[in-house]
């Protein structure tokens, strides 16, 4: 099945500096990369996302960039804000068109401090 | 995007004893899953609750230890069974349409004592 990796583990980053998270999967079908943010306590919720026929999505303050060859994606927040403290996951699907396509994979997690 | 509920949002059991949580979404959708969050941890897919027929387990999950039941497309429930305290984790639905996008239940924190 897929492998997601996701590094770093815990960043810290003064308010207004950017933040970058980067993952890593295993299995080259896969073709759609959400991100969620967890804040403590509460459910993970969708942030952005990227599907394999375009290299980089922005909103706002937030970018996803993949790179197909290298079988990467990366989280990227500028301006960052204290309320953007969270834990964020990256994930991994195929998609639809087969049984269990669907089935998101997630990395294993960043807690992304904003110091203020 | 849909309104998901899930009851109940937590529970203390005793081992050997087993907890049914309920998902409820506010419009039909397609796709419902049912992942486990240990404390700290990641998420990991339990299984995908297919309406009218069995659910389908990822591997390291079985249908004797988690049965699911999908009677239509906006309900399932996951049901613990005969809990140990490595039982003890958030449990959440998330539900998608038809497109790849899942969205997440608010959770039910279960802690087995």
């Amino acid at each position: 099945g897929e492998n997601v990796e996701q590094h770093p583990s815990t960043l810290s980053v003064q308010e207004g500096d950017s933040a970058v998270i980067k993952c890593t999967y295993s299995d080259s079908a896969s073709n759609y990369f959400p991100w969620y943010k967890q804040e403590l306590g509460k459910r993970p919720q969708l942030i952005i996302d990227i599907r394999s026929n375009v290299g980089e999505k922005k909103d706002q303050r937030i970018a996803v960039t993949l790179n197909k060859t290298a079988k990467h994606f990366s989280l990227h927040i500028t301006e960052t804000q204290p309320e953007d403290s969270a834990v964020y996951f990256c994930a991994a699907s195929m998609g639809r068109g087969k049984t269990g396509a669907n089935n998101l994979f997630f990395g294993t997690g960043t807690r992304l401090t904003v110091i203020p | 995007s849909a309104v998901i509920s899930q009851k109940p949002s937590r529970d203390i059991c005793q081992r050997g004893t087993s907890l049914t949580i309920q998902c409820q979404v506010d419009s039909q959708v397609t796709m419902m899953f049912w992942y486990r969050q240990q404390p700290g941890q990641s998420l990991t897919l339990i299984a995908t609750a297919n309406q009218g027929s069995e659910a389908t387990y990822e591997s390291g999950f079985v249908i004797d230890k988690f049965p699911i039941s999908r009677p239509n497309l906006t309900f399932s429930t996951l049901t613990v069974s005969n809990m140990s305290p490595e039982d003890s984790s958030i449990y959440l639905c998330s539900v998608g349409s038809t497109r790849e996008t899942q969205y997440f239940g608010p959770g039910t924190r279960l802690l087995v004592l």
